[in-house]
């Protein structure tokens, strides 16, 4: 059965580096989104992205977080200067279709980001 | 406000018995009402999902009931099972939009 999947399952980094978390979703997929959740704490969207570009983003998506689609099956998240807040689970997912009332969004298992 | 209250927190249950969970929603701007599962070190798995013009849809041992005027649904889970163990996670699609709000999630823990 098809997957989102994402690299890498756990990264720690230290306040101020950027970090890069890869997923790569599924195939015939064409709507791509980012959530994260800090521990303890609900899913919170972050970005979604179409037609190699974002479709919509949240408060919490400022400057220091960009997205890209580098070659066709990769998505990525960067965060350029990461702050200790940053440190959650990042959940990529994706969708085959958009539309009222259907919008089923596959997820990956998730990166663990810990920021020192 | 696009928010989607979740209760109880965490919630034990026999096997056998019957798990509910409900969720609310402040606003009439959602058209989209997903019930996710979560298992430890996964991601959410989608498990049931209503429209707000039905009220009540089934799918094996889940039900989803929708109560489109009191601004609330619920997750019905019949003859828990312990595999049935994980975090449960309402969520509402906003009109035009296709971002998912979570629910804060509920800690389901059913004992053999």
């Amino acid at each position: 059965e098809p997957e989102v999947t994402q690299t890498p399952s756990h990264q720690v980094t230290q306040m101020g580096q950027e970090v890069i978390l890869r997923c790569v979703p599924i195939s015939n997929h064409l709507y791509f989104y980012w959530y994260r959740q800090i521990l303890g704490q609900k899913v919170e969207f972050l970005v979604s992205f179409y037609n190699n570009e974002i479709s919509e983003k949240s408060e919490i998506f400022d400057d220091q977080f960009s997205v890209e689609r580098p070659d066709g099956s990769n998505f990525t998240l960067k965060i350029r200067s990461t702050k200790l807040e940053d440190s959650a689970m990042y959940f990529c997912a994706s969708s085959a279709l958009l539309g009222v009332g259907y919008n089923e969004q596959f997820f990956g298992p998730g990166t663990r980001l810990t920021v020192l | 406000q696009q928010q989607v209250k979740q209760s109880p927190q965490s919630l034990i249950v026999q096997k056998g018995g019957i798990s509910i969970i409900n969720c609310a929603y402040e606003n009439t701007a959602f058209d989209y009402f997903p019930w996710y599962q979560q298992f430890p070190g996964k991601g959410p798995a989608l498990l049931i999902a209503i429209r707000p013009d039905v009220s009540e849809k089934k799918e094996g041992r889940f039900t989803i009931s929708f109560n489109k005027s009191a601004k609330q649904f619920s997750l019905h889970i019949m003859d828990s099972q312990p595999g049935d163990s994980a975090t449960y996670f309402c969520a509402a699609t906003p009109y035009n939009t296709d971002k998912l709000i979570f629910g804060t999630g509920t800690r389901l823990q059913v004992f053999p």
